[in-house]
Parts: structure tokens; sequence; C-alpha cells
């Protein structure tokens, strides 16, 4: 059973709009949330993150938000750019044995910013 | 700036046979991993090394085998390759395994294995 949940496989939007991206997860135990982004043939590059303790952080065109209450996390982009387009993964992290934690993946979005 | 760095790019294995992932890594992270990227199933953890000598089983270990040697090195070892295994294997290495939650993980780009 996915821990980490992205329903929208693929979400389409006009430049210069905003794209908005959802996450849900279901174990109470992930105390910071991260996505990351990746283009064909690459591998995923972090994007952005927030701690279990904020409901947002802010990074220049990306803002992401989280409703702990509901276990759901959005990824805001405004504007949206071409350059935009890639998969956007969701991620969350929880404590391994010892120190090390262990990031728990969604499924990915597909998003594609129309010209 | 060479990063994380996965050799081959692409293998097309024949069901049985093993083979090898290389990863190698030249930032001195202690933590690496290896995850298994799906359809529909995003990025699953295989097997990571909290530094060398060290390793232990992620979410999917079955089939795979590691061993960490050295800092800079975390292989992949397919011992009897399934069509199951078809996958894009990343390999992701980081600082100190992710105990500063804000530490990021970095990526190499990828192996597309095919097994038929």
């Amino acid at each position: 059973d996915q821990q980490v949940k992205q329903n929208s496989p693929s979400l389409s939007v006009q430049e210069g709009r905003i794209s908005i991206l959802n996450c849900d997860y279901t174990n109470s135990m992930f105390d910071y949330f991260l996505w990351y982004k990746k283009y064909p043939a690459e591998g995923p590059t972090f994007l952005i993150s927030i701690s279990s303790i904020k409901d947002k952080n802010e990074d220049g065109r990306f803002t992401v938000f989280l409703n702990k209450s509901a276990k759901h996390l959005s990824l805001h982009i405004v504007p949206s750019q071409p350059g935009d387009s890639a998969v956007y993964f969701c991620a969350a992290l929880a404590r391994l044995s010892g120190s090390a934690r262990q990031l728990t993946f969604g499924s990915g979005t597909q998003l594609t910013v129309l010209p | 700036n060479a990063g994380v760095t996965q050799t081959p790019k692409f293998q097309v294995l024949k069901t049985g046979q093993s083979m090898t992932l290389q990863c190698a890594q030249d930032m001195n992270h202690e933590y690496m991993s290896w995850y298994r990227q799906d359809p529909g199933m995003g990025l699953r953890l295989i097997h990571y090394s909290v530094g060398a000598g060290i390793t232990d089983q992620g979410e999917v270990p079955n089939g795979y085998n590691v061993s960490r040697s050295t800092t800079e090195d975390f292989p992949l070892r397919l011992l009897s390759a399934a069509p199951s295994q078809t996958s894009v294997y990343f390999c992701a290495s980081s600082y100190s395994g992710l105990a500063a939650a804000n530490e990021k993980l970095f990526f190499g780009s990828g192996t597309q294995l095919s097994v038929l």
C-alpha cells in the first residue's frame, strides 16, 4: 500500500498560469516532505521541501503547502514556464534505524506547460 | 562536477543472466542508495548503505545484492535476472543518510534495464 500518493499522473497548464500538483500521505511518522523534479534521461533533482511543523514554504516561483490534519501537500508553480515541463515526485522522510532516514516517493505527476 | 555516475546507461539481459550496475560518487558522501522506478510506482528503495562496510535492505531488496567496500562505490548486483526486474535504476547519495531533514539526495542519471 503506497504511503505517498500522487493521484494525478498528468497535468497540462498554459504558460503563465498556476500549476498545482497534489500529494497525499498516510504515515503520521513522516517529519519532512520534499518535491523532486525529473527531466527525461536524467535523475531526479531536489526542488523544494517543508518541515512537518510548518504549513508553507516558498522559493521563488515555487511554494509548497502542507495540511497535516488532511495529510495533504501541494506544490504551486506561479507563473508556469515551458521549462517547468517535467515529472514531479512528492517524497516524505521517515526515520530508519539509527540516524538514517528513508525517502518514500509518490508515483509522480507529469507536468506539461503549453506555450 | 561528476556528482553521482552510473554505468551502463542501457542494458539488455536474458532471463537468468547476472550483471552489476555500477555507481560512483565523488562528493565524499557517507550515504548511498539504489532505487528502481516503475510506471505508476514511483521510486522504491532497494538497498542502502550508511558507510563503507555497512549495507541494509530497503523496500524491495529481493533479487539484488550490494556491497560497499569504499566510500565512493556502491555496485548493485542482479544474481539471476528476471523480467520483473525490468526497470530504470537510480543510484543516489547524500552526506549523512538524510539525518538532517533538509539534507538533499543527489541522483545519478539512471540505468535502463530490460530483461527478456
